[in-house]
């Protein structure tokens, strides 16, 4: 286990379809987060899991954004009915405490 | 609300020599940390350094050092000595005991050959 995996890398979607994404953090990590990133922006915070449980919510995530972490390992990040200001990367990241995140490389989505 | 401000969209520096890039943030919280996260072009973040506000010593980590002033709400970030894998983009985070960073709008770093 190196690190943090995202998959697909790169969704190239219709607009009102839906698209899911997953992350595997690492595996001793309790703590999983999702973040979009706009191009020009820095990361925004969208959710947060805490083994299964998850703790909070971004009211970036409305409600076409749904986010599980069914047995506390991987995480899967769906979004219903596309818009093209989904278009971002969507990034995964975890932790075991107050030190900094380990990223994944990020999915790509494209609304088009 | 916490915001975290880097003011300096792009900068360059000569390889070998020396960059600071600045950041501010606003907080009312005295307990708290601050991380300086690098983005090259592959997209993957990588921790450069983290800070506890707690801590008056500035981080140091080989070549990238900080320059924290808590009553000023400042963080930069010094990079000695700049080499060409140090371009990216570098983001100045934020974060307190709750869970969720937050994250400035990020400085391009280009370094010159």
């Amino acid at each position: 286990d190196t690190g943090v995996s995202q998959d697909p890398r790169h969704k190239i979607t219709k607009r009102g379809q839906n698209v899911t994404f997953r992350c595997d953090p690492i595996s001793e990590h309790n703590r999983l987060y999702w973040y979009r990133q706009t191009l020009g922006q820095g990361p925004e915070f969208l959710t947060y899991f805490q083994n299964e449980a998850q703790l909070e919510k971004s009211r970036l995530l409305s409600d076409r954004f749904s986010a599980e972490r069914p047995k506390g390992s991987f995480s899967t990040l769906e979004i219903q009915r596309t818009e093209q200001g989904d278009s971002a990367m969507y990034l995964c990241a975890s932790s075991s405490g107050s030190n900094g995140y380990t990223f994944g490389s990020g999915t790509r989505l494209t609304v088009v | 609300a916490q915001t975290v401000t880097q003011s300096q969209p792009e900068m360059s520096v000569q390889e070998a020599e020396t960059v600071t890039l600045s950041c501010t943030y606003d907080t009312s919280e005295s307990d708290y940390y601050l991380f300086w996260y690098k983005q090259p072009p592959s997209r993957q973040m990588i921790l450069v350094i983290r800070q506890e506000a707690y801590k008056q010593q500035n981080a140091t980590e080989n070549r990238f050092s900080v320059n924290f002033q808590k009553a000023a709400k400042s963080f930069s970030l010094k990079i000695s000595d700049s080499q060409l894998g140090d371009a990216a983009m570098y983001f100045c985070a934020y974060r307190w005991t709750g869970n969720q960073f937050y994250f400035g709008t990020g400085t391009s770093l280009t370094v010159i050959p």
